[in-house]
């Protein structure tokens, strides 16, 4: 296993139309996080899973976000109806537990909105 | 809700010792953590405490006083390739103890 991977590493749409992110965990961390990251800030939390329960979500994460994890595998992040404002990177996360030993984060999906 | 302060830039000699503080107010407290990040790429794992005290990891040390709401991380025999941002994070024992917040990160530059 090679770590948390990310589909696509860069996206560029233009406003007002729909995009889907992939982010594959290790295979035997049972919790996935998506975070939002713009340019000189820290990483913005947005949701969690545990299995394929989604167990929180950020306020940042309007009604045009929604996020899967079907069977407790793979995830999904789909931003619809994109805005200027939804460019930045999003980073995926995985875990096992509560993460005391760190959360592995893939190298992210940078989106462009035009 | 969760603040956390840290430097916004650093600037360091190759070899030298650095410290990196951070302070946090927080509405509850679950670990800090202290990562690396290069430009472009995915923040990787540097240290964990939970506990007050020192964990030292080779070149790397991570302090923790809960008490004072207080972290550094200590960088030692600096290298150039250690030039990168370092965030850290606090966990939130709210909803089930798994958010992370961020600090907006130290950009560190090491030069010759």
């Amino acid at each position: 296993d090679t770590g948390v991977s990310q589909d696509p590493r860069h996206k560029i749409t233009k406003r007002g139309q729909n995009v889907t992110f992939r982010c594959d965990p290790i295979s035997e961390h049972n919790r996935l996080y998506w975070y939002r990251q713009t340019l000189g800030q820290g990483p913005e939390f947005l949701t969690y899973f545990q299995n394929e329960a989604q167990l929180e979500k950020s306020r940042l994460l309007s009604d045009r976000f929604s996020a899967e994890r079907p069977k407790g595998s793979f995830s999904t992040l789909e931003i619809q109806r994109t805005e200027q404002g939804d460019s930045a990177m999003y980073l995926c996360a995985s875990s096992i537990g509560q993460g005391q030993g760190g959360y592995t984060f893939g190298s992210g999906t940078r989106l462009t909105v035009v | 809700g969760q603040n956390i302060d840290q430097p916004t830039e650093m600037t360091a000699t190759e070899g030298a010792i650095v410290q990196i503080n951070c302070t946090y107010q927080t509405s509850g407290f679950n670990g800090l953590f202290w990562y690396q990040q290069h430009a472009g790429e995915a923040p990787t794992f540097l240290s964990y405490n939970v506990l007050d005290g020192l964990e030292e990891k080779g070149r790397f040390s991570s302090f923790l006083s809960r008490s004072k709401g207080y972290s550094y991380l200590l960088l030692k025999e600096l290298q150039m390739k250690d030039s990168a941002s370092y965030l850290c994070a606090v966990r939130d024992p709210t909803g089930g103890g798994n958010k992370l917040t961020f600090g907006t990160g130290t950009q560190l530059k090491v030069e010759l």
